[in-house]
């Protein structure tokens, strides 16, 4: 079965330092991966995916992800955060059923970024 | 901004109404799909329309329905509300079938 695992479920870092939030998959397929964030009270917004092009892949907000298939992970890392970091992320793997596609998300990392 | 747009935004109802809650894809967008959001399960898929027609079934209950029009908004319909209900919802749209979803900003519903 497909699933993902957010392995923190609370980040916090301090302002300037690196961030990493973790997940792990489980796909039978070749898998489709995205990071989303959440802003209080926003939508959710597409930081990154992978679609089986460069394993280390490039978001915005100098988000990235590296896809490692013999560790079936994909965390998400960025050298500095920022304030405006601070939100919650999804991690989502994209899965074939039935005639469709369907999105599987983690259950989401909450990030704080301290002053 | 993604170019997913959904209206209203915020709603106020109460127990036992019907509400129904629109979505506008992204220019050129062929598939729809909604989402809720609370606190106590997390995003939760509910149902998928693409180009029109039905493609897919979450965990939508059934006093929910939906539709997709011929110029592709599509309509969420919540009847008999409950207090559970109380939610954010969520509409995303994709090129197709296998591409990214681009996300609304939502509508929050509130049953009192």
């Amino acid at each position: 079965a497909q699933s993902v695992t957010q392995l923190d479920s609370h980040v916090s870092v301090s302002e300037g330092t690196p961030v990493l939030l973790r997940c792990n998959y489980s796909s039978s397929y070749s898998p489709s991966l995205f990071w989303y964030v959440q802003h209080p009270n926003k939508g959710l917004q597409l930081l990154l995916k992978y679609t089986s092009a460069a394993t280390l892949v490039k978001g915005i907000n100098g988000f990235e992800a590296e896809f490692k298939k013999s560790e079936t992970s994909f965390h998400l890392t960025k050298p500095s955060a920022h304030m405006s970091d601070a939100a919650e992320y999804f991690c989502v793997v994209s899965v074939p059923t039935s005639g469709t596609y369907k999105y599987i998300f983690g259950t989401g990392t909450r990030l704080k970024v301290l002053a | 901004d993604s170019g997913v747009t959904q209206t209203p935004k915020h709603l106020i109802t109460a127990t036992g109404q019907r509400v129904t809650l629109r979505c506008s894809p992204r220019s050129g967008d062929l598939s729809v799909y909604w989402y809720q959001q609370s606190l106590d399960q997390g995003l939760q898929f509910l149902i998928q329309y693409y180009n029109g027609e039905e493609r897919a079934k979450g965990n939508i209950l059934e006093r929910f329905s939906a539709q997709q029009f011929p110029d592709l908004h599509s309509e969420l319909n919540l009847s008999s509300l409950e207090l559970g209900d109380s939610a954010l919802y969520f509409c995303a749209s994709s090129r197709d079938l296998q591409e990214t979803q681009y996300f609304g900003p939502g509508t929050r519903l509130l049953v009192l």
